[in-house]
């Protein structure tokens, strides 16, 4: 089946530092890719919605210039958050739909926890 | 907008107890449904889902059912383990180019 791989799945790291979490599909193209956070006890947010060649959209509240989404390719989109804080630790999450679009084609990445120190 | 309500957790049963988690929704359109699962230290897996009005989703001896009528999506089990231990999230999408709107989740803990 169609796969999405999610890399780090941890990642540990200093106040300041910039930390970037790749999410590729490997047997598919995806024209969109969504990037969720996940707080302790509380439902995915959805972050941003990257489509590949053009800007990312992101939802209201979120720091576009903290969260920078970079979908470069059909297969590849990249989240880099900028001078990480403690309050940005959380569990991030991409999901990428399918190309074709036959059905409902949505495929999650495994999650990176990330920790900022 | 879109929503999705999910019953409030946690969830504790015994083994073999019957589960029923309850998720309603509100849409525009006639969405997919899904349910996702979320195991201790993993990410979320698709569990089953449903994309018509009186479609069954079923997976490893869950099902939920599509119904347009009450607009609910009820997750249910006839006999739980501990290995199902895990946050569950009811889930919908619209057709088109939209993400996921999920439910809060539902923690369910199975004890032996």
């Amino acid at each position: 089946g169609a796969v999405v791989s999610q890399h780090p799945s941890r990642v540990i790291c200093k106040s300041g530092t910039s930390v970037k979490i790749e999410c590729r599909s490997l047997d598919f193209q995806a024209t969109t890719m969504f990037w969720y956070r996940q707080f302790p006890k509380q439902s995915l947010m959805l972050m941003a919605t990257s489509n590949e060649g053009s800007k990312a959209t992101y939802e209201q509240g979120v720091e576009k210039d903290k969260f920078l989404i970079n979908h470069a390719s059909l297969t590849l989109s990249t989240l880099t958050v900028t001078s990480a804080h403690p309050e940005d630790s959380s569990f991030y999450i991409c999901s990428a739909r399918d190309k074709t679009g036959q059905g409902e084609k949505l495929f999650f990445g495994s999650g990176t926890q990330l920790s900022v120190l | 907008g879109n929503s999705v309500t999910q019953m409030e957790g946690p969830v504790t049963l015994s083994e073999e107890a019957f589960l029923t988690i309850n998720c309603t929704y509100t849409a525009t359109g006639y969405p997919s449904l899904f349910w996702y699962v979320q195991y201790p230290g993993e990410g979320l897996q698709l569990l089953l889902k449903a994309t018509k009005a009186d479609d069954k989703g079923s997976n490893k001896g869950f099902e939920a059912t599509y119904r347009k009528e009450t607009t609910s999506f009820h997750l249910e089990k006839g006999s739980v383990q501990v290995s199902d231990s895990a946050v569950y999230f009811c889930a919908l999408s619209d057709t088109g180019n939209t993400p996921l709107v999920f439910g809060k989740g539902t923690r369910l803990s199975v004890i032996a």
